[in-house]
């Protein structure tokens, strides 16, 4: 089992650009969630789903981000404009619905300038 | 009430001693409470867990001690080693299908030689 799989490992990009970060969940897996991780604020939920389905979004932070998760072994997370305060590593996480382990990938650094 | 509070922040110890991570929370319906272990540039790894029924659970080196009466759980680490440098997360989840896991703010570790 290759885990869950995130990409890029690291992005950086300038204020204004689109940003796309990926993420492959374990296979099985039927639960998705995306974290944040600053230094300041720690680990914060922005999203998740159950069977592909939005459950709760009430952690993402403005209008700006948009997730999508167009079926049961993909999903992304979208920044569009990004801004400096957007840098942080962003970590994708699956378990099976119910369940109680969340596997976490090795997450995407974005560096926003 | 969702708020998982950690401390201490950071911590060093000499090899073989003893470190204590305590945890607290005021949401009663929190039912299970992992421990995640963060290395630098990798996600957060389940280490142990425990539900709210038994007020004690060892694997190997790690013991976590749980009281429900003071809302209070904590992280031991017998005989800690170099390698068990890491940053360590506190978290709980709701009830029900959902499982949503809230984070503490973290403990850095530093294990010394």
């Amino acid at each position: 089992d290759a885990g869950v799989i995130q990409s890029p490992r690291h992005e950086v990009t300038e204020m204004g650009q689109e940003v796309t970060l990926r993420c492959k969940p374990i296979s099985g897996h039927n639960s998705l969630f995306w974290y944040r991780q600053t230094m300041m604020r720690g680990l914060e939920l922005l999203i998740y789903f159950n069977n592909n389905v939005p459950i709760d979004d009430s952690g993402m932070p403005e209008d700006r981000f948009s997730a999508k998760m167009p079926n049961a072994s993909f999903s992304t997370l979208k920044i569009q404009p990004s801004e400096p305060r957007d840098s942080a590593v962003y970590f994708c996480a699956s378990r099976v619905t119910g369940g109680s382990g969340y596997t976490f990938g090795s997450g995407t650094r974005l560096t926003v300038v | 009430q969702q708020q998982v509070k950690q401390s201490p922040q950071s911590l060093i110890v000499q090899k073989g001693g003893i470190p204590i991570i305590n945890c607290a929370y005021e949401n009663t319906a929190f039912d299970y409470f992992p421990w995640y272990q963060q290395f630098p540039g990798k996600g957060p790894a389940l280490l142990i867990a425990i539900r709210p029924d038994v007020s004690e659970k060892k694997e190997g080196r790690f013991t976590i001690s749980f009281n429900k009466s003071a809302k209070q759980f904590s992280l031991h680490i017998m005989d800690s080693q170099p390698g068990d440098s890491a940053t360590y997360f506190c978290a709980a989840t709701l009830g029900g299908a959902t499982n949503k896991l809230i984070f503490g703010t973290g403990t850095l570790l530093a294990v010394q030689p």
